[in-house]
């Protein structure tokens, strides 16, 4: 039972360039979400979704995008990379919104 | 600004003292979680109290809501260098199943 995984570990993007996180529970979890977590900051959630198809802005939503296509993958976007997302990125799911589950994080760092 | 305030932000004991975490807000929370996060992993839940003066157990960790559901505390018995980590606490807000996390205690436990 993998849980919640998370797609790539570690990534160094340049000032500018796109990427995607990827994000997989294989739970049947409904709700699911995406933390940036920097030092001394805690976990500051970007965007959520509370179902297939619906997507839903959290406390730092700016710069980011996020699509649920399937219920099981939840994507997070970056079109144009700044040196202020340097953080790691933690997705967590939970079936009634209330018992979250984690993965293990993406480290990104931009140069 | 932090909605969750935790202190302290560092603490370091050795093993078989007793420790007192605290977390406190001026919002109130419909419920309140505690995580604990290892280096390089993600958070894992530890407990969720829901009731105002609510307290539990867990085996050395004694968790407790405040009767206002503003505040919580975590207390461990007798630490050990297994009890090291970030600890978190997580209020949930009444607008919907989404936590706000605070900026948590480092928490280093030596043998």
């Amino acid at each position: 039972n993998a849980g919640v995984t998370q797609t790539p570990k570690f990534r160094v993007l340049k000032t500018g360039q796109s990427m995607t996180l990827l994000c997989a529970q294989d739970m049947n979890h409904e709700y699911m979400y995406w933390y940036r977590q920097d030092p001394g900051m805690g976990l500051r959630l970007i965007h959520y979704s509370v179902g297939e198809g619906t997507t839903a802005k959290g406390e730092v939503p700016d710069g980011y995008n996020v699509s649920r296509l399937k219920k099981q993958n939840f994507l997070l976007g970056l079109e144009s990379a700044a040196p202020s997302q340097t953080s790691v990125y933690f997705c967590a799911s939970s079936l009634q919104g209330r018992s979250y589950t984690f993965g293990s994080g993406t480290r990104l760092t931009v140069v | 600004t932090q909605l969750l305030e935790q202190s302290p932000q560092f603490l370091s004991i050795q093993e078989g003292e007793n420790l007192t975490v605290y977390c406190n807000s001026s919002s109130v929370f419909s419920s309140l979680q505690w995580y604990r996060q290892e280096p390089g992993e993600g958070p894992v839940l530890l407990v969720t109290v829901v009731t105002g003066g609510e307290v539990k157990k867990l085996k050395r960790l004694t968790f407790q809501f405040g009767d206002a559901r503003k505040d919580s505390s975590l207390h461990i018995t007798a630490a050990q260098p297994g009890d090291t980590g970030l600890y978190l606490c997580a209020g949930e807000g009444y607008n919907f199943n989404k936590f706000y996390f605070g900026s948590g205690t480092k928490l280093n436990v030596k043998p």
